[in-house]
């Protein structure tokens, strides 16, 4: 089955700088890969994701690359805020199936 | 919308006690979902659901099971709750599985604690 891997497991950060977190996929077959936000004490929410059929993606201070090649995606968040501290979630799945696999998480904490 | 929604938001069970989490989506989505979050682990998939009526294992289904008797409601049972069954349980929804319609929107979660 599919597993994904993720790094850092933690990620601090000064206010302004840019942050990446990075996955890695094992099933070449998934085409499918979001990227959530877990808030303290919440549930996660989708923040940006990405299919197979693009190689990159950007939402405002959001973007996410893929390389199917060598199964990996990257989030990258520029002029980190505070309040994007949060723990993020990648993750991975074969459209149709719904049965993503996630990452074991990235704390990021943005200090002011 | 109140989204997805779960009751109750915490408990504790003395092993071998049972219970059963509540999970109700208002979005009138097809796909529902329950996952477990462990620390260092991220969240696991236990059994899900693409309809109502229909129920499936995911990637931890033992000890636990589900029932989808309503398309807006998701049951997931613990028969004889283990220690090792100690989590964070969040529910998911999604319209589908299909490419544009699959987002999963996730509840705010029920922490169980087993002694």
């Amino acid at each position: 089955g599919e597993n994904v891997e993720q790094h850092p497991s933690t990620l601090s950060v000064q206010e302004g700088d840019s942050a990446v977190i990075k996955c890695t996929y094992s099933d070449s077959a998934s085409n499918y890969f979001p990227w959530y936000k877990q808030e303290l004490g919440k549930g996660p929410q989708l923040i940006i994701d990405i299919r197979s059929n693009v190689g990159e993606k950007k939402d405002q201070r959001i973007a996410v690359t893929l390389n199917k090649t060598a199964k990996h995606f990257s989030l990258h968040i520029t002029e980190t805020q505070p309040e994007d501290s949060a723990v993020y979630f990648c993750a991975a799945s074969i459209t149709g199936f719904q049965k993503l696999v996630f990452g074991t998480g990235t704390r990021l904490l943005v200090s002011p | 919308n109140a989204g997805v929604t779960q009751t109750p938001k915490f408990r504790v069970l003395k092993t071998g006690q049972s219970m059963t989490l509540l999970c109700a989506q208002d979005m009138n989505h097809e796909y529902m979902y329950w996952y477990r979050q462990d620390p260092g682990m991220g969240l696991r998939l236990i059994h899900y659901s693409v309809g109502e009526g229909t129920t499936a294992k995911g990637e931890v289904p033992d000890g636990y099971n589900v029932s989808r008797l309503k398309k807006q409601n998701f049951l997931l049972g613990l028969e004889s709750a283990a220690p090792s069954q100690t989590s964070v349980y969040f529910c998911a929804s999604s319209y589908s599985g299909l490419a544009g319609r699959s987002e999963q929107y996730f509840g705010p979660g029920t922490r169980l604690t087993v002694t």
